[in-house]
């Protein structure tokens, strides 16, 4: 079975401020590991994934097996920022595997 | 807009109804997924096909029906059995993971019992 835990539901900074929403996960073999954001009104998309080891708008993520943990960070919030963040995990190395979900993190930003 | 399209954005169900949600996609890819999102719950896995005329059972399956008659498309039935039907219900789609392709997602459709 697979799992992600997201343990915090809301999660409020100030503008400038480092941001870390947590992702916690459960699976036997070699997961997949993703961050996926939606902003108000707007659908859900990718924001980077643990294997491209790249970042996206400020945020960096990193995989550490020993703590089954991928979390978000960012050294200096900004204002748009503000969004649903959902962390995902799917299982490798079939096609079509399915994504779980954690519950998601709302962060705002606050000026 | 995205390669991938749900309609209707918004619908309304009496009691008892069945409805169908519909999700297209042009971009290729093998493997669609039903979520269902509900706040404070974060995205549940309803049903999902990794080729055509196939699919599988996801987490909260009860209470719906899905076909994968052709590759572009994966329409979603929820059936007068679904005791609690109202929710936002998004579809997605991956291409071949070892292209490093993600999941796309449509915008969402938003189903309200009356």
């Amino acid at each position: 079975a697979q799992r992600v835990t997201q343990p915090e539901k809301l999660l409020s900074v100030f503008k400038g401020a480092p941001v870390e929403l947590k992702c916690n996960y459960s699976y036997s073999g070699s997961p997949e590991l993703f961050w996926y954001v939606q902003y108000s009104r707007q659908r859900l998309q990718l924001l980077l994934r643990h294997i491209s080891r790249e970042s996206i708008k400020g945020f960096t993520a990193d995989l550490n097996k020993g703590e089954t943990s991928f979390h978000l960070k960012k050294p200096f919030a900004q204002e748009e920022d503000s969004a649903m963040y959902y962390c995902a995990l799917s299982g490798r190395p079939t096609s079509g595997s399915r994504l779980t979900f954690g519950e998601g993190t709302q962060l705002t930003v606050n000026p | 807009d995205g390669g991938i399209t749900q309609s209707p954005k918004y619908l309304f169900r009496k009691e008892g109804q069945n409805v169908t949600l519909s999700c297209e996609q042009n971009l290729n890819h093998d493997a669609m997924y039903w979520y269902r999102q509900d706040p404070g719950q974060g995205l549940r896995l309803i049903y999902y096909s990794q080729i055509v005329n196939d699919f599988q059972k996801g987490d909260i399956a009860e209470g719906y029906s899905v076909s994968r008659e052709k590759k572009e498309s994966f329409p979603l039935t929820v059936t007068s059995a679904q005791k609690n039907p109202t929710a936002f219900y998004l579809c997605a789609s991956r291409g071949a993971p070892q292209a490093n392709y993600g999941y796309t997602f449509g915008s969402g459709t938003r189903l309200t019992v009356v």
